[in-house]
This record gives structure tokens, sequence and C-alpha cells, in this order.
């Protein structure tokens, strides 16, 4: 399988600041997510994003698949962005993902 | 939007019995679903792929006979921790696709805490 690597491990933002995480794969995917998990531990499905660039509010993301990296901006961030970001791929003809190693953001105010 | 369940959300049991988790999707149908287990502060790790109407695929260090897995409709897997000890104790995950999206996207359940004690 792929090998996911994620950076920053960890993330303080005062409140309102943007901030762009990255992640790096070892590969060429044909699945890339990204997800939030929040204090209770459920993934929240963020963006399905192969390739091209996707926004939702705040949020938006960026995959280069010819350069096999993935970036997440947070713009304005809110102290309810807080928790840990991962992203996770796959390859091939295969369904099983991989997650990277997570971002630890903290939003303070 | 695709939405996966799991039940329970939380369960506590004692050292030596079983315990079942359910993985369900709700709105849509899935061959294939996967199961997952988190350990605190770190990432998710697959644990084996379900696939409806035949035997699961475990990955590399997971007892099958331990983590039984049960695909038996395109709505319901379930795993069963048998024999549970205190180092079972973690976060497990659940996630599917629906088959008939020609994407590649999987839908999260929200997650089962089992602790052993």
């Amino acid at each position: 399988g792929i090998q996911v690597e994620q950076s920053p491990p960890d993330l303080i933002l005062q409140e309102g600041a943007n901030s762009t995480l990255r992640c790096n794969f070892s590969d060429s995917v044909n699945n890339l997510q990204w997800f939030h998990q929040n204090p209770w531990g459920q993934l929240i499905n963020l963006f399905y994003i192969p390739s091209g660039t996707k926004q939702n509010g705040r949020l938006s993301a960026t995959t280069v698949a010819t350069e096999r990296y993935s970036l997440l901006y947070i713009s304005s961030s809110q102290t309810t962005d807080s928790g840990v970001y991962f992203c996770a791929g796959a390859s091939g003809g295969y369904q099983k993902v991989t997650f990277g190693t997570g971002t630890k953001l903290q939003v303070i105010p | 939007g695709a939405v996966v369940s799991q039940h329970p959300s939380r369960v506590i049991c004692k050292s030596g019995t079983s315990v079942k988790i359910e993985c369900r999707s709700l709105d849509f149908q899935a061959t294939t679903m996967f199961w997952y287990r988190q350990f605190p502060k770190q990432s998710l790790m697959l644990m084996a792929t379900s696939n409806e109407g035949s035997k699961a695929t475990y990955e590399q260090g997971v007892e099958k006979d331990k983590f039984l897995i049960n695909h038996a409709s395109l709505t319901l897997s379930t795993l069963t921790v048998t024999s549970a000890h205190p180092e079972d104790s973690s976060f497990y995950i659940c996630s599917a696709r629906d088959w008939t999206d020609s994407s590649y996207e999987q839908y999260f359940g929200p997650g089962t805490r089992l602790t052993v004690t």
C-alpha cells in the first residue's frame, strides 16, 4: 500500500488566522480524502479530492496528483476548527485506504 | 449524503467476554465495508476488509479468530471481538463505499469505543 505523510504534526493558531495543512503520498492515488476528527472521535468528511481543487465555505483543498501531494486550507479559523485533521489515500484498483499520521490543530481565542 | 451508523457507540465489558459491533449503511448499499481501529493519539489502522457474502480479508498482524467479521447483507457488517482483553480496548471505526458510486469515496461511521476491564 501507499505511504501517507502529513505536516505539520501540531499547529496552534490564533482565532481568525489562516493555515495550510499538507499531505504527501508515495504513489499516485485514485482516492484522496480529508477528514476532521472531532473531540468525540467522529470522522467528518471534508473533501473527496483525488485531483483538482474544491472549496466548501472557509475550507478548500487542492490535490496535485502528478506531484503526489494535497493541501488543505483553512481560512479565518474558529475555535470549532480544533481537532485532528487526517488525509487518507488509496492507489490502483485497491479500495484500502491508508491514513496519514494527522495534524492536531488547536485554535485559541 | 451517505450515512453510516455504528452500534453501540460505547461499550464496557469484562475480560473474557465477547462484544459485537454493528456497522450499517443507512441510505446506500455497500458490497465492501472496512474496519479500522484507533489507539489514543494515533492514526487509524485498517484491520480488515469485509465483503458481502464472502470471507473478510484481514491485514497482516490482525487475528481473524479474535476479530470475527460477518457481512451478511448489503447494508450490514458486524465485528465481534471474541474473548476480549484489556489490550483490545480501542476506538473501532467502520467505513463503507456506495457500490453504485463510480468514485472511491468512503463514508465513515461515528465509531465505537470499547473498554475491556
